[in-house]
């Protein structure tokens, strides 16, 4: 079984779209996250959930909307979709916030997000 | 200054080279670190945490340099199979922030 899974794994659309990425991990992990890895191969984090809290925020356009429903998945929807939001999306958790071998992170497959 | 930097690569070495990446990390305050691979349209994984003693793992050697603030990988005997992305990782209090990667490719 996956650990940590998203869905779709390809997602083609136009400009102006709104769209949803979903994930899901069934290691127990408290901890979520979301990534974006552009063209230059850059992998930045976006935001960070722990027990369905938001911890991390970063300057991510109020297009994109997480959202947790349990701890075990942190959705990701992104409105009015621009064509510099093409990129590929990484769901990843861990364990908790804590320490050492506490933060490792296991990653999904990636979104690849294509706005044509 | 980037809050993690990593050389670029790419490294191009023949197998069985040894080779060597370097990481400096601006935040003083940070935690962990750890080490990542990232094949070509694959999603990173862990290749080993860093700890401030050194560790060793088969033939991976990581080292943390707390004064100066950089991590170092050391691969020994490179297989063709090493060839990937390798991405250093600094976790501060609550964030992760990942360098942009030193691509390394080992040719036969």
């Amino acid at each position: 079984d996956t650990a940590v899974s998203q869905t779709p794994k390809y997602l083609v659309t136009q400009m102006g779209n709104d769209k949803s990425i979903k994930c899901e991990q069934n290691l127990g992990h408290d901890t979520m996250y979301w990534y974006k890895q552009d063209s230059k191969k850059f992998l930045k984090i976006m935001f960070s959930y722990n027990n369905k809290e938001l911890i991390i925020n970063e300057t991510v356009p109020n297009r994109f909307s997480p959202k947790s429903p349990d701890k075990a998945h942190l959705n990701l929807h992104i409105n009015s979709l621009e064509l510099g939001d093409s990129a590929v999306y990484f769901c990843a958790s861990s364990q908790d916030l804590g320490g050492g071998a506490k933060n490792i992170q296991y990653f999904g497959a990636g979104t690849r997000l294509s706005v044509l | 200054r980037k809050e993690v930097e990593q050389d670029p690569g790419p490294f191009n070495v023949p197998e069985g080279a040894t080779v060597a990446f370097n990481c400096t990390y601006s935040n003083s305050a940070s935690q962990s670190f750890f080490w990542y691979r990232q094949d070509c349209r694959k999603e990173p994984k862990l290749l080993m945490s860093v700890y401030s003693s050194g560790n060793e793992d088969g033939r991976f050697t990581a080292q943390l340099n707390r004064a100066s603030q950089y991590i170092s990988l050391l691969i020994r005997d490179s297989k063709l199979s090493d060839s990937a992305t390798y991405l250093c990782v600094v976790k501060g209090n609550n964030d992760m922030r990942f360098g942009a990667g030193t691509r390394l490719t080992v040719k036969p």
